[in-house]
């Protein structure tokens, strides 16, 4: 089985452009979720999709950045304009939604960004 | 906020056990304890959970006190790549909860 992956590897911007960032689940997780580490900092929650629907965007930044899972499947994550302390890694993670049952969130290899 | 306490580092012996500590004095009655850990700067890799009785799995052991106050994941035999941050976490699980991370510990596998 697949695990999470994610859509560039690495990625090197100039600020003030756009970066698309973008997130496959593991197959049949509902559950999604965006996280970022910037230089010396902790992984920080962005936010939350289950399906198609954001549960929690709570750690979203600000409204430079939009995150979208049309059709509940891959999601992307958009940086427009891009600033010079976006820079980081973005991780992406999943899980089931399953009642009744732990569900362990797995995350991907991230996406590094680095806006110059 | 993170809800647990974790040494920032440790050092371990290649081949010996590691043994990483946590604090979750404030645990409720329905958050399990899971562990995840950073090597270098891949994505977190889950490693172990557990509610209240003892855990093992292919990767490490968890041993969770009995007023689960505090929890200890064990490393049976450390190797250098073991070298990693490791996330002390709680959570209840469901299907609406996210993992916020701390801080955690670095722990450095001396050859």
């Amino acid at each position: 089985e697949a695990g999470v992956t994610q859509f560039p590897s690495h990625s090197v911007i100039e600020k003030g452009q756009t970066v698309t960032l973008r997130c496959d689940p593991i197959s049949g997780h509902d559950n999604l979720y965006w996280y970022r580490r910037v230089m010396g900092k902790e992984i920080k929650f962005l936010l939350h999709f289950v399906k198609e629907s954001k549960q929690d965007e709570s750690g979203m930044p600000n409204n430079r950045f939009l995150a979208e899972r049309t059709g509940g499947t891959y999601s992307t994550l958009k940086v427009q304009p891009a600033e010079l302390e976006d820079s980081g890694v973005y991780f992406c993670a999943s899980s089931h939604i399953r009642a009744g049952v732990r569900n362990t969130i797995y995350f991907g290899e991230g996406s590094w960004l680095t806006v110059v | 906020d993170a809800k647990t306490t974790q040494p920032t580092s440790m050092d371990c012996a290649e081949g010996r056990a590691a043994n990483l500590p946590c604090n979750h004095s404030t645990i409720s009655g329905n958050e399990y304890v899971y562990w995840y850990r950073q090597i270098h700067s891949q994505g977190p890799q889950y490693i172990i959970h557990g509610l209240k009785n003892n855990e093992t799995n292919e990767m490490a052991s968890l041993i969770i006190t009995e007023d689960r106050k505090s929890s200890t994941l064990i490393l049976p035999h450390a190797t250098l790549r073991d070298t990693a941050v490791y996330y002390c976490i709680v959570r209840v699980g469901s299907r609406d909860d996210k993992i916020i991370f701390g801080k955690g510990t670095r722990l450095h596998i001396l050859p």
